[in-house]
């Protein structure tokens, strides 16, 4: 089965604070992963993908395929961080995007 | 920075009628997408549109739905006879070939 799981709908840290959203998932073949980020009345954007292993606004994730994990993180958080996160899996083939439950992230000062 | 776009930002429409929601995606872009989100659901693939054809759909995507690219730049989503259970975020998505899909803002569609 394709899946991805996002535990924590909700999750409140204060500024400076480390921050981690995880994700999980489950998926036969070779994964593609993404983080995609929606501030508020924004649109879904990438926030970063697995194979390009580079770092925006401060946020790293890495890919683990004896956990299938791929939880983003951040050191310090910041009040621009505020927003729904959601880790997308692409299916190989047909090019399509399975997305966890998103998880909102509240940065308090 | 070009964007995708989509209209109607929201749709208000009666159960039974039929809707066509609008998205123009990215002008060099080769592949489009349509996706929806229940609220307090996750985000869901409806199907995808390569060459002038659909290459994937989802289980959603009955006969009740279709999408068309009627000219060079817009791509469409119709649902015909809607539900209540359509009532939804409808968001359209388009990319040329690095896997990165750029989303529209979307459409409220809510259906009384």
């Amino acid at each position: 089965a394709q899946r991805v799981t996002q535990p924590e709908k909700l999750l409140s840290v204060f500024k400076g604070a480390p921050v981690e959203l995880k994700c999980n998932y489950s998926y036969s073949g070779s994964p593609e992963l993404f983080w995609y980020v929606q501030y508020s009345r924004q649109r879904l954007q990438l926030l970063l993908r697995h194979i390009s292993r580079e770092s925006i606004k401060g946020f790293t994730a890495d890919l683990n395929k004896g956990e299938t994990s791929f939880h983003l993180k951040k050191p310090f958080a910041q009040e621009e961080d505020s927003a729904m996160y959601y880790c997308a899996l692409l299916i190989q083939g047909a090019q399509k995007l399975v997305f966890g439950q998103g998880t909102r992230l509240t940065i308090n000062p | 920075e070009p964007e995708v776009t989509q209209t109607p930002s929201h749709q208000v429409t009666q159960m039974g009628q039929e809707v066509i929601l609008r998205c123009v995606p990215i002008s060099n872009h080769l592949y489009f997408y349509w996706y929806r989100q229940i609220l307090g659901q996750k985000v869901e693939f409806l199907v995808s549109f390569y060459n002038n054809e659909i290459s994937e759909k989802s289980e959603i995507f009955d006969d009740q739905f279709s999408v068309e690219r009627p000219d060079g730049s817009n791509f469409t989503l119709k649902i015909r006879s809607t539900k209540l259970e359509d009532s939804a975020m409808y968001f359209c998505a388009s990319n040329r070939d690095s896997n990165e899909q750029f989303f529209g803002p979307g459409t409220r569609l809510t259906v009384l």
